[in-house]
């Protein structure tokens, strides 16, 4: 099938590290990609991966990619309040993105 | 550099009324356009996408249509609304003939019907 799987809901506390995992479906996918959902926004493009590399890192945010379980996961260091958001993986597929489910990830003091 | 727009930012409808929700892109030619559905605290159901003007993808059988007058216009309809299909509506863009490349999202519309 098609579906792209994250877990629904993730808590940290403010100033810890948060860990969203996303299991995608194609193994040929040259690019996968983080998009956050901020209340009652749009998606913006947080960051990306080539399907070449292991892990990219830029600034509070690490991606790791572990194609051979198809496994990605985005890591937030120092969490902040105004992370607060739904997070989703993305995956191509022809003229489409196929997304996951999202990852609520609620940040408290 | 590209803007996506959408209106309008919010819509309360009676059930069994139309519908009509516009997407226009500037600053590219010829993008790919898609619209999305949000139900609340829920994933994105990817509802049309389209590639040219008048090449229309539905992704699932509904109520609702789209269309692409213009190479840079998106339009959703309804000729009668259900209360399921309240939702936060969200159009995006890519660049075309990229083959699912990033998306470029606009600010949504949040449609209730009543």
């Amino acid at each position: 099938g098609e579906d792209v799987e994250q877990s629904l809901f993730l808590s940290v506390r403010e100033g810890d590290s948060s860990v969203i995992n996303c299991t995608y479906t194609d193994s040929s996918s040259t690019y996968l990609y983080w998009y956050k959902q901020e209340p009652g926004a749009g998606l913006q493009l947080l960051t990306y991966i080539f399907s070449n590399m292991d892990m990219k890192q830029d600034q509070r945010l690490t991606v790791l990619l572990n194609k051979k379980d198809k496994h990605l996961s985005l890591r937030i260091a120092d969490t902040q309040t105004g992370d607060s958001a739904i997070y989703f993986c993305a995956e191509p597929n022809t003229d489409k993105l196929i997304f996951g489910t999202g990852t609520r990830l609620q940040v408290f003091p | 550099s590209q803007t996506i727009h959408q209106w309008p930012a919010t819509l309360v409808q009676p059930v069994g009324s139309p519908l009509s929700l516009e997407c226009t892109v500037e600053g590219t030619s010829n993008p790919n356009l898609y619209w999305y559905r949000q139900a609340a605290g829920r994933g994105l159901q990817l509802l049309f996408y389209s590639v040219g003007i008048g090449q229309i993808s539905s992704e699932v059988p509904q109520n609702l249509s789209a269309s692409r007058p213009q190479d840079r216009q998106f339009i959703l309809s309804s000729k009668k609304l259900l209360l399921s299909d309240s939702g936060f509506y969200l159009c995006a863009w890519s660049f075309g003939g990229t083959g699912g490349s990033e998306q470029f999202f606009g600010p949504g519309t949040r449609l209730t019907v009543l």
